[in-house]
């Protein structure tokens, strides 16, 4: 079993739509959680990190932790078709501790 | 400001022949990572350099591949000889030291090995 789960989609929904990536992991030292945005043939890119559990939003996106779960989610408000893209979360023990990713979410937004 | 930067981007060679990539950093970004990422995979990490000093090289496979860090600011990152199976892309990323949770990455070298 892997560190981190992500389901590798596709994921595909119209334009407009909310979108929720999520994944799941075993470590519950893990205090960090990152997501990241893959465009293709492009280096992942920095959304948003998380300390501990709660909530954190920026723009359309929402980052949740639930740590009692072992379980985080990205949400996406008002789907556009440039956030097609593979999402990526990360994660780690303390804040100079080596990133465990997961494979990847590929997303698709219809128009 | 100029973010990572990485050279060749995309490099074409037959196996047992070497190859070099090069990095160049977010100016103050004293941390810099190489990682290498297959095909539906998350990123996999080769090294971490703190400054010039290799702080984790643990996954580094140490008979093809090496990487140096002179002055603290450039990378370059080697494989010799190559095998068909290090094609991949090579990223290389950086951060402000005691914040690996948010590193910026290059756009990556895709390396094909035939």
């Amino acid at each position: 079993q892997k560190e981190v789960e992500q389901d590798p989609g596709p994921l595909s929904v119209p334009e407009g739509a909310i979108v929720s990536l999520n994944c799941t992991y075993s470590n519950s030292a893990f205090q960090y959680f990152m997501w990241y945005r893959q465009y293709s043939r492009k280096g992942p890119e920095l959304l948003m990190y998380t300390y501990s559990s709660g909530n954190k939003e920026d723009g359309r996106f929402t980052a949740q932790v639930d740590k009692s779960s072992k379980y985080i989610s990205l949400f996406i408000r008002d789907s556009q078709p440039s956030d097609s893209a593979t999402y990526l979360c990360a994660m780690s023990e303390g804040s100079n501790y080596q990133l465990i990713w997961g494979a990847g979410t590929k997303l698709i937004i219809k128009p | 400001e100029a973010g990572v930067v990485q050279s060749p981007r995309y490099k074409i060679i037959e196996k047992k022949q070497p190859v070099a990539f090069w990095c160049n950093p977010i100016s103050g970004h004293n941390t810099l990572y190489w990682y290498r990422q297959n095909l539906g995979q998350g990123p996999e990490l080769l090294i971490r350099y703190e400054n010039e000093e290799a702080v984790d090289d643990s996954q580094l496979p140490k008979d093809r591949f090496s990487a140096e860090r002179l002055k603290g600011v450039d990378s370059t990152l080697k494989i010799q000889p190559a095998e068909l199976g290090d094609s991949a892309v090579y990223l290389c990323a950086s951060s402000f030291s005691g914040s690996s949770y948010e590193q910026y990455f290059g756009p990556g070298t895709r390396l094909t090995v035939t």
